[in-house]
């Protein structure tokens, strides 16, 4: 079993649409919970970073986390062409990171 | 500014050349990080570095050799790769080691091996 898991996808929703995005993981020794963005060809851009369990929002960007059921999502509201990406979920203890397959998100126009 | 700095950012090689990709920081983080990327794959963990010491390396072959010159810098020498070495090269950095702590990235070099 992988450490971290995550529905690679794709996911093509219509512009203005809510967009759910989730991780689940297995180690409860994971700490501190990261969302990153990824266009194509580029490097992951941090996006949200939570440390404990419940919402944390920022702009359109929400991301939860439920310590008890190991699950993290990320609602994206609104959502606009510029959102096409690939999100990556990341799992950090200490300072060794772990990170799910990505999602690849088409928002169409 | 939470800008990680990586040069240059495409980098074609034959597979006799020796080459460096080179990665910058100034936020004060004490722990950088190599990272390998394959297409439509997550980021693979290659070397860490906290202090200016290697304090990771995954099994790497020795045909990459990273270099810690300071606190701000971090390179990755490459010699006699293989075309299956090609794919995108990320440096990050995070506040140290044995912290809990998100990491920052840079945009990455794309390399190509001939």
């Amino acid at each position: 079993q992988k450490e971290v898991e995550q529905d690679p996808g794709p996911l093509s929703v219509p512009e203005g649409a809510i967009v759910s995005l989730n991780c689940t993981y297995s180690n409860s020794a994971f700490q501190y919970f990261m969302w990153y963005r990824q266009y194509s060809r580029k490097g992951p851009e941090l996006l949200m970073y939570t440390y404990s369990s419940g919402n944390k929002e920022d702009g359109r960007f929400t991301a939860q986390v439920d310590k008890s059921s190991k699950y993290i999502s990320l609602f994206i509201r609104d959502s606009q062409p510029s959102d096409s990406a690939t999100y990556l979920c990341a799992m950090s203890v200490g300072n060794q990171f772990y990170f799910g397959t990505g999602t690849s998100l088409t928002v169409i126009p | 500014d939470t800008e990680v700095t990586q040069t240059p950012k495409h980098l074609v090689m034959g597979m006799t050349n020796k080459k460096s990709l080179k990665c910058e920081q100034h936020m004060g983080h004490r722990a950088m990080y190599w990272y390998k990327q394959k297409a439509k794959k997550p980021p693979e963990l290659m070397f860490v570095y906290s202090y200016e010491k290697l304090s990771i390396n995954e099994s790497v072959p020795s045909r990459f050799s990273p270099e810690c010159p300071n606190s701000s810098l971090l390179n990755l020498h490459l010699h006699a790769l293989q075309p299956e070495d090609s794919a995108l090269y990320l440096c990050a950095s995070s506040h140290r080691q044995g912290l809990n702590t998100e990491a920052f990235f840079g945009q990455g070099t794309r390399l190509t091996v001939v």
